[in-house]
């Protein structure tokens, strides 16, 4: 079946360490993959997305591996701050008939030691 | 000048009431969701609307009815409402489905719930 998962649940880091969110996927098929931050309180906001034909990409401070042999998808945080205490989800992108859709993990929260 | 919103933030009722969670978005897209999240933090699909017209309805009780007066609205009627009705709902948004790198924009979430 299709799923979308996370290795761990929760994740504790001390401010300025960095930080790795691993995610898990099935779908063989799935093309794009996007990194969700949920702070408390809120609705998910994007963070960042990776096309099948890549394997790294970088934003600020933030980095997604895609490894599609093992079908495995990372985030990665530089110099964790408290801002960052949230919980992360991957989502992937899948077709559905004539649409996409996004299948989400279970998310893993991130909490910020000072 | 919100991106997505919507209203209320919070809701408490009874069981057995009907009500209406509305949700707009000034983003111009074209397609709109509805999203259940429960206490574990685990977001599910419960439909999405493309032009006004529904092109995902996922195994949801058919109380749940979404009505999309234009394609900036997308609203969420519940009728006779269940203490498993429980939940954080939310809204988002995207300019097309038919792209498989389309990003959802998320609005602030209604916390639902029923006593």
């Amino acid at each position: 079946g299709e799923s979308v998962g996370l290795h761990l649940p929760t994740l504790s880091v001390q401010e300025g360490d960095n930080s790795i969110i691993n995610c898990a996927y099935s779908n063989s098929a799935s093309d794009y993959f996007i990194w969700y931050k949920q702070e408390s309180g809120k609705g998910p906001q994007f963070i960042i997305d990776i096309r099948s034909n890549m394997d790294k990409r970088q934003g600020q401070r933030v980095t997604v591996l895609l490894n599609k042999t093992v079908k495995h998808l990372s985030l990665q945080i530089a110099a964790t701050q408290p801002g960052d205490s949230a919980v992360y989800f991957c989502a992937e992108n899948i077709r559905k008939r004539s649409n996409y859709q996004l299948i989400w993990g279970a998310g893993t929260k991130l909490i910020i030691k000072p | 000048d919100t991106a997505v919103s919507q209203t209320p933030k919070y809701l408490v009722t009874q069981m057995g009431n009907d009500k209406s969670i509305k949700c707009e978005q000034n983003l111009g897209h074209d397609t709109m969701y509805w999203y259940k999240q429960d206490s574990k933090k685990f977001l599910k699909i419960m439909f999405s609307y493309n032009n006004k017209e529904l092109i995902i309805n996922e195994t949801v009780p058919n109380r749940f009815s979404p009505k999309s007066p234009d394609k900036a609205h997308l609203n969420l009627h519940i009728n006779s409402l269940e203490l498993g009705d429980s939940a954080v709902y939310f809204c988002a948004s995207s300019s097309l489905t038919s792209a498989s790198t389309d990003t959802q924009y998320f609005g602030p979430g209604t916390r639902l719930t029923v006593l």
